[in-house]
């Protein structure tokens, strides 16, 4: 059982670059969500899916854009990077809709030049 | 004024100790309250629920307080190996959704 995978593990963009974070979950989560972690501002909500065909915006959605076509996969991409888009990238799938427990994925380390 | 607070710490105990974290939130309707444990460039993962009535889970203890809106967790005999970062979690209802909200954590170094 892999639960959630996330690929790549280290991307580095140079500005204007555009490119997608895969994110997939072999559990059969209705919630899946994407954060981004930087130091000293702990994990922020960037957005989220209730299931297939529904997604929402979370604390800091802008800059980034998802869809959810599947039950297992929530890609985020990013359009145009900006180096304030330097983080760590953290996908997490719930079972429920109320977000509960949540299964994190490994991370994406990206950078922006 | 962030929704959910920790003190980052670093909370530095010798092994054996007994420590404790605090969480405050600012949400009075919030819902459901957890604790992760994130170790250093890992993920999170999630290390206890937090009920009403408190709940107990071998050496960790976690205590709810709807009327002073926080959460706490106690960890007894310390161990090498809890050295990590803790978040709490609060589940805020939002329209039809839930949203997560993270602390930014507390970071607990245990030494020999």
């Amino acid at each position: 059982n892999a639960g959630v995978t996330q690929t790549p593990k280290f991307q580095v963009l140079k500005t204007g670059q555009s490119m997608t974070l895969q994110c997939a979950q072999d559990m059969n989560h209705e919630y899946m969500s994407w954060y981004r972690q930087d130091p000293g501002m702990g994990l922020r909500l960037i957005h989220y899916s209730v299931g297939a065909g529904i997604t929402d915006q979370g604390e800091v959605p802008n800059g980034y854009n998802v869809s959810r076509s599947t039950t297992e996969d929530f890609p985020l991409r990013l359009l145009s990077a900006a180096p304030s888009q330097t983080s760590v990238y953290f996908c997490a799938s719930s079972y429920s809709k109320l977000a509960l427990i949540q299964y994190f994925g490994a991370g994406t380390r990206l950078s922006v030049l | 004024r962030k929704e959910v607070e920790q003190d980052p710490g670093p909370f530095n105990v010798p092994e054996g100790a007994t420590v404790a974290f605090n969480c405050t939130y600012s949400n009075s309707a919030s819902q459901s309250f957890f604790w992760y444990r994130q170790d250093c460039r890992k993920e999170p993962k999630l290390l206890m629920s937090v009920y009403s009535s408190g709940n107990e889970d071998g050496r960790f203890t976690a205590q709810l307080n709807r009327a002073s809106q926080y959460i706490s967790l106690l960890i007894r005999d310390s161990k090498l190996s809890d050295s990590a970062t803790y978040l709490c979690v609060v589940n805020s209802a939002t329209g039809g959704s839930y949203i997560p909200t993270f602390g930014r954590g507390t970071s607990l170094i245990v030494h020999p």
